[in-house]
C-alpha cells in the first residue's frame, strides 16, 4: 500500500496524559499536512510541513500541540496534557509541492480523551 | 462567519433523484476549489475539482461563480452508493485546504 498511513488508528487516553501520533506520507510527497475533524464538522487545518520545515501553524494549534517532521519523511503530532476537547479525528495528508491542491488523506487517528 | 459555508442537511432522496448542494466562501482571493466525499468514519477523498467554466464527471456536475463566491455540485440519477457527506473545499494561497461543514446525503431505495 503506497498511500498515506497513520498510527495508531484509535487512541483512548485519560485527561492530562500525553499522546503522540505518527503519519507516513506518500514517499515522494514533500508536503505534509495535519488536520483535525470533530463530529459533524469538516476537517480543520492545523499545520503543514514542506520537507522538514514547518511553514504554517493554525491558531487552533495551542502550545500543548507540537508537530515535527525531522527528516522530511514521517511526521509526529504530540498533544501534551490532553483535554476532553481534544477528542477528535486527527487526519494527515500529503502532496507534491507543485500540486498542493491535490492532497491525499490518511485514514486518521481517532482520539478519545476520557 | 465561517470561511466556507454549506447547508449540513441531511438530504434524504430516493434513488434516481437529482440533488444539488451549494456552498459559499468568504475569501475572494481563493485560488482553487473542490468537492470531497467522505464516507462514514473514513478519510475525505477528492471527488472533483471545480472550474469557472463548469465541469462534469459522469453524473456529477460542478460549477463555480467567482463573482458570487458560490460553488455548487449537482448529482443526477443518484445511486445508493452516493450516500456520504460531501465537503466543499477551498484552497487559498499557501497549500492548506479550508473545508466546509459538509452536507450529508442519504439515498434511499
Amino acid at each position: 500500500d503506497t498511500g498515506v498511513s497513520q498510527d495508531p488508528r484509535h487512541k483512548i487516553t485519560k485527561r492530562g496524559q500525553n499522546v503522540t501520533f505518527r503519519c507516513d506520507p506518500i514517499s515522494e510527497h514533500n508536503r505534509l499536512y495535519w488536520y483535525r475533524q470533530t463530529l459533524g464538522q469538516g476537517p480543520e487545518f492545523l499545520t503543514y510541513f514542506q520537507n522538514e520545515a514547518q511553514l504554517e501553524k493554525s491558531r487552533l494549534l495551542s502550545d500543548r500541540f507540537s508537530a515535527e517532521r525531522p527528516k522530511g519523511s514521517f511526521s509526529t503530532l504530540e498533544i501534551q496534557r490532553t483535554e476532553q476537547g481534544d477528542s477528535a479525528m486527527y487526519l494527515c495528508a500529503s502532496s507534491l509541492i507543485e500540486r498542493t491542491d491535490t492532497q491525499y488523506f490518511g485514514p486518521g487517528t481517532r482520539l478519545t480523551v476520557l | 462567519r465561517k470561511e466556507v459555508e454549506q447547508d449540513p442537511g441531511p438530504f434524504n432522496v430516493p434513488e434516481g433523484a437529482t440533488v444539488a448542494f451549494n456552498c459559499t466562501y468568504s475569501n475572494s482571493a481563493s485560488q482553487s476549489f473542490f468537492w470531497y466525499r467522505q464516507d462514514c468514519r473514513k478519510e475525505p477523498k477528492l471527488l472533483m475539482s471545480v472550474y469557472s467554466s463548469g465541469n462534469e464527471d459522469g453524473r456529477f456536475t460542478a460549477q463555480l461563480n467567482r463573482a458570487s463566491q458560490y460553488i455548487s455540485l449537482l448529482i443526477r440519477d443518484s445511486k445508493l452508493s452516493d450516500s456520504a457527506t460531501y465537503l466543499c473545499v477551498v484552497n487559498p494561497r499557501g497549500g492548506k485546504l479550508i473545508f466546509g461543514q459538509g452536507t450529508e446525503l442519504s439515498v434511499k431505495p
